[in-house]
């Protein structure tokens, strides 16, 4: 009984350098939320997927930021070129289909620490 | 545009005191309401949801939320705190607009023995 599943759970990274999460859903989701979360400041959305196609990025940074849900695989974010302000909590969530009454299920999170 | 508000970053007390955790949302359409529960270094999972019918909706770990149009409001609470209940708790929003709930800053729920 697999839920939404992501790793690595802690990942750090020297300035520079990039990170990459990843994030199976739960079987049988198609959509994938990411969120990152900040001491203090709760859950900040970043992008919505279904597989091969970016519903809403609206909340990724202009710069630096990708994500894709290919059609075979784990959903991807990737930070490049990190800097200490990208240290965080990343947290993915999956739903069956699009819909605003739907429950979203989260994962245990990827905590990013940039040296 | 939706948005939540959650009054009050900490709430602390007794165990065996009620529990009361504000929020208050914005919504230009009738919105469907959320409360996770986070404990430390793990995700969020869901206590309870609001989605239509009954304004009063029971969760797990013995917890519910009302639904007041008339307040904008969905607080939540539990008769009795445990220790167990001690956590960081989001109320989220997300309206007939957008697929994407907007959480709360979250409130951390302090329980005292």
């Amino acid at each position: 009984n697999a839920g939404v599943m992501q790793n690595p759970r802690h990942l750090v990274r020297r300035r520079g350098q990039e990170a990459r999460l990843r994030c199976s859903p739960m079987k049988g989701h198609s959509h994938v939320y990411w969120y990152r979360q900040l001491p203090e400041e709760g859950l900040k959305f970043m992008v919505y997927l279904q597989k091969e196609n970016i519903i809403d990025e609206s909340g990724m940074p202009k710069e630096r930021f990708s994500a894709e849900f290919p059609k075979e695989g784990p959903s991807i974010l990737r930070i490049q070129q990190v800097v200490r302000g990208d240290s965080a909590a990343y947290f993915c969530a999956s739903t069956e289909e699009g819909g605003s009454g739907n429950t979203i299920y989260f994962g245990e999170g990827s905590w990013l620490t940039v040296v | 545009a939706q948005s939540v508000t959650q009054l009050g970053s900490h709430v602390s007390v007794s165990e065996g005191a009620l529990v009361l955790l504000r929020c208050n949302y914005s919504s230009s359409v009738p919105p469907y309401l959320f409360w996770y529960v986070q404990y430390p270094n793990q995700g969020l999972q869901l206590l309870l949801k609001y989605t239509t019918g009954a304004t009063l909706v029971k969760g797990i770990n013995g917890f519910e939320a009302e639904f007041k149009k008339s307040e904008t409001s969905f607080h939540l609470t539990k008769p009795s705190a445990h220790m167990s209940d001690a956590a960081e708790y989001f109320c989220a929003v997300s309206d007939g607009g957008s697929y994407i709930p907007t959480f709360g800053r979250g409130t951390s729920l302090i329980v005292h023995p």
